[in-house]
């Protein structure tokens, strides 16, 4: 158990759909991230949410949508992907800039 | 800018054997290292960070990773490896206290033959 939840685990999604992944952390973390985890790529930061900043990756497309409605509740919105979009999408939450806990991953599958 | 190598795919090592993971970084600055560990599907676990003071640090698990400055390097050690240490290893490296933005290797496939 790591205090942070994504759902859903599994999503398989036709490129006209929308749909949302959903991140709760429950360790009283003020900063929430999301990350895109390919096969054989570094981890790539897409949009990151805290007090002091919000940070988005400029390479990520404009079909990613982030929302954060509070310190323990992320989005992401998924809307018109592209088969590359297919991925491990990591959802983390930090106390200030320490250490990451990361929640177990949504498999997203775009067909 | 900062960024991370993690020169080996895969590392392979018998049970029992020491045990190393290797990381160079480049960052303006002065580093703030970590190590990270992926289970199975499963997330990412924090391990190790190096901030400032002694070289060596001690993490979870058993495991230590040494900060070399000269070298840029932060490699992950463990002196006696077990099966159970069999994972994906992920280096990360910011570059600025108080950032927000770590930039994380592609990740180092560790498998301990029994």
């Amino acid at each position: 158990e790591t205090g942070v939840t994504q759902t859903p685990r599994h999503l398989v999604m036709g490129m006209t759909n929308k749909k949302s992944l959903k991140c709760e952390q429950h360790l009283g973390h003020n900063a929430m991230y999301w990350y895109k985890q390919s096969a054989k790529k570094p981890l790539e930061l897409m949009f990151v949410y805290s007090l002091e900043e919000r940070v988005e990756n400029n390479s990520v497309p404009s079909r990613f949508s982030p929302e954060c409605p509070n310190s323990s509740h992320l989005f992401l919105h998924l809307h018109t992907l592209q088969p590359e979009d297919s991925a491990l999408y990591l959802c983390a939450s930090s106390l200030a800039w320490g250490e990451l806990f990361f929640g177990e991953g949504s498999r997203l599958t775009v067909l | 800018a900062q960024s991370v190598a993690q020169p080996e795919d895969q590392v392979n090592v018998a049970e029992g054997n020491p045990l190393t993971v290797k990381c160079t970084y480049s960052v303006s600055g002065n580093p703030y290292l970590f190590w990270y560990v992926q289970y199975p599907n499963r997330g990412l676990q924090f391990l190790l960070k190096y901030i400032t003071g002694d070289n060596l640090v001690k993490g979870s698990y058993g495991f230590e990773a040494e900060f070399n400055k000269s070298q840029t390097s932060f490699h992950l050690k463990k002196p006696s490896a077990l099966v159970s240490d069999s994972a994906l290893y992920f280096c990360a490296v910011t570059w600025r206290a108080g950032s927000y933005q770590l930039t994380f290797g592609k990740g180092t496939k560790l498998s301990v033959i029994p």
